[in-house]
């Protein structure tokens, strides 16, 4: 399988703990994305990194969170001392290319479902 | 900002047609896409339009205006696993800005 792929797949942690997701792009994609999902909703973008460098951090992304492509291949996505808020599914996204032609398309891994007790 | 709307829910049975409409307001406009996202699963590709008209895909069609801030998704011959979320999706940048989605029930 080459798609992309995300660990773990669910995570269940206790209010105020730390937990970190990683995500494994699909192999040629220099374009990585991490979004969240709640209940309902459709994803809502949290950063993107183009090779190793992060373009984008949305305000969504408070300063208990930070994200990582240390050499352009996987990424880390950590939340640091998580509250009940943060209970979501985590989705990372990665294309070829950017936007503007179907090259730009993202395709998302199977997710992380968090859960803060 | 993005404004992107779509209905919550459809229902339709087994064979038939369905169409789910997306619009959408913008700051730029590089691109729109369909997934597909079944209940605990990631979304997957379905279309991606960037200029005006139909895009077909065997069951699956995708139709933009631009100038109407508009698209559709149409289901064609509908069957039990079509049964799933519709995320009407826009680009202007690098990241994708979502619909809320629209569930869509197939009925026997």
């Amino acid at each position: 399988d080459t798609g992309v792929s995300q660990d773990p797949r669910h995570k269940i942690t206790k209010r105020g703990q730390n937990v970190t997701f990683r995500c494994d792009p699909i192999s040629e994609h220099n374009r990585l994305y991490w979004y969240r999902q709640t209940l309902g909703q459709g994803p809502e973008f949290l950063t993107y990194f183009q090779n190793e460098a992060q373009l984008e951090k949305s305000r969504l992304l408070s300063d208990r969170f930070s994200a990582e492509r240390p050499k352009g291949s996987f990424s880390t996505l950590e939340i640091q001392r998580t509250e009940q808020g943060d209970s979501a599914m985590y989705l990372c996204a990665s294309s070829l290319k950017g936007p503007g032609s179907k090259s730009g398309t993202q395709y998302f891994g199977p997710g992380t479902r968090l859960l803060v007790l | 900002g993005q404004n992107i709307d779509q209905p919550t829910e459809m229902t339709a049975t087994e064979g038939a047609i369905v169409q789910i409409n997306c619009t959408y307001q913008t700051s730029g406009f590089n691109g729109l896409f369909w997934y597909q996202q079944h209940a605990g699963e990631a979304p997957t590709f379905l279309s991606y339009n960037v200029l005006d008209g139909l895009e077909e895909k065997g069951r699956f069609s995708s139709f933009l205006s631009r100038s109407k801030g508009y698209s559709y998704l149409l289901l064609k011959e509908l069957q039990m696993k079509d049964s799933a979320s519709y995320l009407c999706a826009v680009t202007n940048d690098y990241k994708l800005s979502f619909g809320a989605g629209t569930t869509v029930t197939v009925r026997a």
